[in-house]
């Protein structure tokens, strides 16, 4: 399977525990993106990769979260003190160079009791 | 601010029938427009891209239009099928607007009964 795949599927933790979630993207892909979904909305912007850098941050991302792409390859993405209100499907998406297409993993969701 | 309306929110007609979904965007400056389908609990899958000078786009039975002037898309669907019950997402790229240029509309649920 050539397309993008995240790890885990689903994860279930108690508020206040550390998550952390992985993407691998497609390989010749140089873009790597995360965004948060919740229920009946579409995907919301949470930061971007190119290569190895971390280009934008969404003001979303509070300093809870953190992601990374160390080698250009696969990205993590850490939820650190995990509140309720970050329950979501959280996605990864690759693509070459805008203006080309994204392709989208399948999604961590993330269930915070 | 960059905004994408899509209509209606939610949808249910009989297989085999057609349906046309909408999307209001305001984009600017205005690079592409993309329509995406998500399967429940999947992640978002490309159905078509459009850029301002394109009015129309097929992609089997998905037929995509543009019109640019107006900032309107539609997606219609032929003869639907039960795999085709998804939401469908309209999504504005901004020219120049990076990663965050992308602006997502909250989807039209779809559901095709037997």
């Amino acid at each position: 399977d050539t397309g993008v795949s995240q790890d885990p599927r689903h994860k279930i933790t108690k508020r206040g525990q550390n998550v952390t979630f992985r993407c691998d993207p497609i390989s010749e892909h140089n873009r790597l993106y995360w965004y948060r979904q919740t229920l009946g909305q579409g995907p919301e912007f949470l930061t971007y990769f190119q290569n190895e850098a971390q280009l934008e941050k969404s003001r979303l991302l509070s300093d809870r979260f953190s992601a990374e792409r160390p080698k250009g390859s696969f990205s993590t993405l850490e939820i650190q003190r995990t509140e309720q209100g970050d329950s979501a499907m959280y996605l990864c998406a690759s693509s070459l160079s805008n203006p080309a297409p994204q392709y989208f993993g399948p999604g961590t969701r993330l269930t915070v009791l | 601010k960059n905004q994408v309306e899509q209509s209606p929110q939610s949808l249910i007609i009989l297989e085999g029938k057609n349906c046309t979904l909408q999307c209001n965007y305001t984009v600017s400056p205005f690079s592409n427009l993309r329509w995406y389908k998500q399967d429940t609990g999947r992640g978002p899958v490309s159905l078509t891209i459009m850029t301002f000078s394109e009015n129309t786009k097929s992609n089997g039975r998905y037929t995509a239009t543009l019109d640019a002037d107006t900032k309107q898309s539609s997606l219609h669907i032929t003869a639907s099928q039960l795999s085709d019950s998804a939401s469908y997402i309209c999504v504005g790229l901004q020219s120049g607007g990076g990663a965050d240029g992308l602006t997502f509309g909250k989807g039209t649920h779809l559901i095709i009964q037997p």
